[in-house]
């Protein structure tokens, strides 16, 4: 089944570490995204990309890299930069005319600084 | 830029009831897309049903129907025969048409509960 898929499902990170998060998808869309989820702020988009070896920051993309080497994956870097990392994240993948159909979200990481 | 509003943050409803979730934006551009997504205690994200701006009739898809109010810039769900599965967050979703809006921007998001 075609889908996407969000790796760890939970993640802890030491403060001052760098973690990376996984997001593949066999879709075979074009444009992936990554949001991050709090509580009582709605979803806030960090990145995306709508094309292989091309991304655009979002709204909050401080202290966040992402790469897109390949059209299925599009992994997210938590530096050590980010102030305030602990969240819900979310990758989600779309059709190039993303508003046909919306986006197709994958099940989320909880990342947790300790 | 884009903003969605949604002014509730909690409700509750009664099963078999029916309920309306509210949401407004503001945007200058005259052809754009809404969406209602819902996301139950799972956390996956599920996408309910969607609006075409250029399109005066109001969606629907089984007990989830619109009132999409371009003017006032309005775009409330309604769901009818309320379901314990319905149980969830809803966030309300903006996409805009042209350059550089053509990315999903969400509202804070309600939690729906539906009491047995």
């Amino acid at each position: 089944d075609g889908g996407i898929t969000q790796s760890p499902k939970y993640l802890f990170r030491k403060e001052g570490q760098n973690v990376t998060l996984s997001c593949e998808q066999n879709l075979n869309h074009d444009a992936m995204y990554w949001y991050r989820q709090d509580p009582g702020q709605g979803l806030r988009l960090i990145y995306y990309s709508q094309i292989v070896n091309d991304f655009q920051k979002g709204d909050i993309a401080e202290g966040y890299s992402v790469s897109r080497e390949k059209k299925e994956s599009f992994p997210l870097t938590v530096t050590s930069a980010q102030k305030n990392p602990t969240a819900f994240y979310l990758c989600a993948s779309s059709i190039v005319t993303g508003h046909l159909h919306g986006y197709t979200f994958g099940s989320g990481t909880r990342l947790t600084v300790v | 830029a884009q903003t969605v509003t949604q002014s509730q943050p909690e409700m509750s409803v009664q099963e078999a009831e029916t309920v309306t979730l509210s949401c407004t934006y503001d945007t200058s551009e005259s052809n754009y897309y809404l969406f209602w997504y819902k996301q139950p205690p799972s956390r996956q994200m599920i996408l309910v049903i969607r609006q075409e701006a250029y399109k005066q009739q109001n969606a629907t898809e089984n007990r989830f129907s619109v009132n999409f109010q371009k003017a006032a810039k309005s775009f409330s769900l309604k769901i009818s025969d309320s379901q314990l599965g319905d149980t969830a967050m809803y966030f309300c979703a903006f996409m805009g048409e042209k350059g550089g809006s053509e990315k999903l921007v969400f509202g804070k998001g309600m939690k729906l509960t539906v009491n047995p």
